[in-house]
């Protein structure tokens, strides 16, 4: 069964580092989504995406953000200078995107989980 | 406020229990999400619904959309359905989901 796929599964990197959070999608799906999830706290929408552009983003989704479709398989999240406050799991989710409401259900992949020292 | 809200936060239960998980929602929906959430972190889908009743095996989910109001149902809980359960939900004119806090669920053998 096809599934949405995330690497890596497990980030450790310094404070003001760029970090890269790569995900594959599944491969028919045309809307792709970033959530994060703090350790304990509920997760939150970052941003989704659609046709090669940003559709929608939440306040937490600054400057320091990015994402991009480079190819037409991966979709990646860039921080551009973590902070401590960043450190959180990560998930990609893709839907079909096709005919609504059924095709807009959200398939997740496992996270990233994203430690900021 | 948050615009999704679930009880009860925590619930432990004996092997074969029925159990009910509450979500109310305070925003106009164009659909509710039941999801599952095992340790590991992974989020899997268990019903979408935008009216009434559905049913997968030993899981039942309803929606009252005057009310704005859903609830999950286990029959027959078992050990291997210790998780937490999220409802979520996307708004009118939008395809993001907004997470209600989850529902810590412990079943017992």
């Amino acid at each position: 069964e096809p599934e949405v796929t995330q690497t890596p599964s497990h980030q450790v990197t310094q404070m003001g580092q760029e970090v890269i959070l790569r995900c594959v999608p599944i491969s028919n799906h045309l809307y792709f989504y970033w959530y994060r999830q703090i350790l304990g706290q509920k997760v939150e929408f970052l941003v989704s995406f659609y046709n090669n552009e940003i559709s929608e983003k939440s306040e937490i989704f600054d400057d320091q953000f990015s994402v991009e479709r480079p190819d037409g398989s991966n979709f990646t999240l860039k921080i551009r200078s973590t902070k401590l406050e960043d450190s959180a799991m990560y998930f990609c989710a893709s839907s079909e995107a096709l005919f609504w409401p059924h095709s807009y259900e959200q398939y997740f992949g496992p996270g990233t989980r994203l430690t900021v020292t | 406020k948050n615009e999704v809200e679930q009880s009860p936060q925590n619930l432990t239960a004996q092997e074969g229990e029925f159990i009910t998980i509450n979500c109310s929602y305070s925003v106009g929906i164009s659909a509710l999400h039941w999801l599952q959430q095992h340790p590991g972190g992974g989020i899997v889908s268990l019903f979408m619904l935008s009216s009434g009743k559905k049913k997968h095996g030993r899981l039942i989910a309803t929606i009252n959309i005057q009310e704005k109001h859903s609830s999950l149902h286990i029959t027959a809980s078992h050990p291997r359905d210790s998780a937490v359960y999220i409802c979520a939900v996307s708004t009118s004119g939008t395809y993001k989901y907004i997470f209600g806090t989850g529902t810590r669920l412990k079943v017992l053998a």
